[in-house]
C-alpha cells in the first residue's frame, strides 16, 4: 500500500533561511509525487509536482523539491524564507495501482522575523 | 471561473441526523475525491470517484456514503452522523491522469453535537 510520511509536527525558522520540509514515500512502481500549502480556513494549493526526468522540480512562490529514489525522498525547499511561507504544507502522493491521491499529516511552518 | 465549490461551508448535526455535502467542479475533470481533516491527522481519503456513476472506498468510508451520479457532481452523504464525524471535509478533482494536480474546495466545517 501507498504511504507518506512527513516525520516533523512542525518546522520554525527564521525569516530569511533555507527551509526544508522532509517527506518520504512509500509505493511500488514510479510514484508521482507533490507538494500542496494550506493557509488557515482555505483548501489546499498546489506547489509543484514531480512526475519523471530532472530530480530537482521548481514550482510556485519560489519552491523547489528534490527527489531522491534511493531514499524514497521528495523534500521540499526554499533557499530564503518569507514571513508569508507560514502554512502547513502537505506531501502527496498518486499510485496508479489504486489510483489514490495519498496525503501525509501535513507539516506546520512557522516563519520567524 | 468556480473551480471546485463546496456546499455548505459550515454545519452543525445533532447526532443521529443524516446530511448531504455536495461539490461541484466545473472543470470537466474525471476524477473526485473526498477527504476529512482533522488536527495531527493530515488529510484521510473517505471515497473517490474515477469517473460518473463509479465510487470506491478510501481508508476511513465507514459511516459515509457518496454518489457520482454527473460528471461534475460528488456527493458525500452521513446517514446517521456521530460526533466521531466531526471535521473538517475537503472535495479534490483531477484530470485522473495523476500526473496532474487536484483542485481542492475551500472545505465544509461540520460540527456533529
Amino acid at each position: 500500500a501507498q504511504s507518506v510520511a512527513q516525520p516533523e509536527d512542525q518546522v520554525n525558522v527564521a525569516e530569511g533561511n533555507p527551509l526544508t520540509v522532509k517527506c518520504t514515500y512509500s509505493v511500488s512502481g514510479n510514484p508521482y509525487l507533490f507538494w500542496y500549502v494550506q493557509y488557515p480556513n482555505r483548501g489546499l494549493q498546489f506547489l509543484l509536482k514531480y512526475i519523471t526526468g530532472d530530480n530537482l522540480v521548481k514550482g510556485s512562490y519560489g519552491f523547489e523539491a528534490e527527489f531522491n529514489k534511493s531514499q524514497t525522498s521528495f523534500h521540499l525547499k526554499k533557499p530564503s524564507a518569507l514571513v508569508s511561507d507560514s502554512a502547513l504544507y502537505f506531501c502527496a502522493v498518486f499510485y496508479y495501482g489504486n489510483n489514490r491521491l495519498a496525503f501525509g499529516k501535513g507539516n506546520q511552518v512557522v516563519v520567524i522575523p | 471561473n468556480a473551480g471546485v465549490t463546496q456546499t455548505p461551508k459550515f454545519r452543525v448535526l445533532k447526532t443521529g441526523q443524516s446530511m448531504t455535502l455536495l461539490c461541484a467542479q466545473d472543470m470537466n475533470h474525471e476524477y473526485m475525491y473526498w477527504y476529512r481533516q482533522d488536527p495531527g491527522m493530515g488529510l484521510r481519503l473517505i471515497h473517490y470517484s474515477v469517473g460518473e456513476g463509479t465510487t470506491a472506498k478510501g481508508e476511513v468510508p465507514d459511516g459515509y456514503n457518496v454518489s457520482r451520479l454527473k460528471k461534475q457532481n460528488f456527493l458525500l452523504g452521513l446517514e446517521s452522523a456521530a460526533p466521531s464525524q466531526t471535521s473538517v471535509y475537503f472535495c479534490a478533482s483531477s484530470t485522473g491522469q495523476g500526473n496532474t494536480e487536484a483542485f481542492f474546495g475551500q472545505g465544509t466545517r461540520l460540527t456533529v453535537v
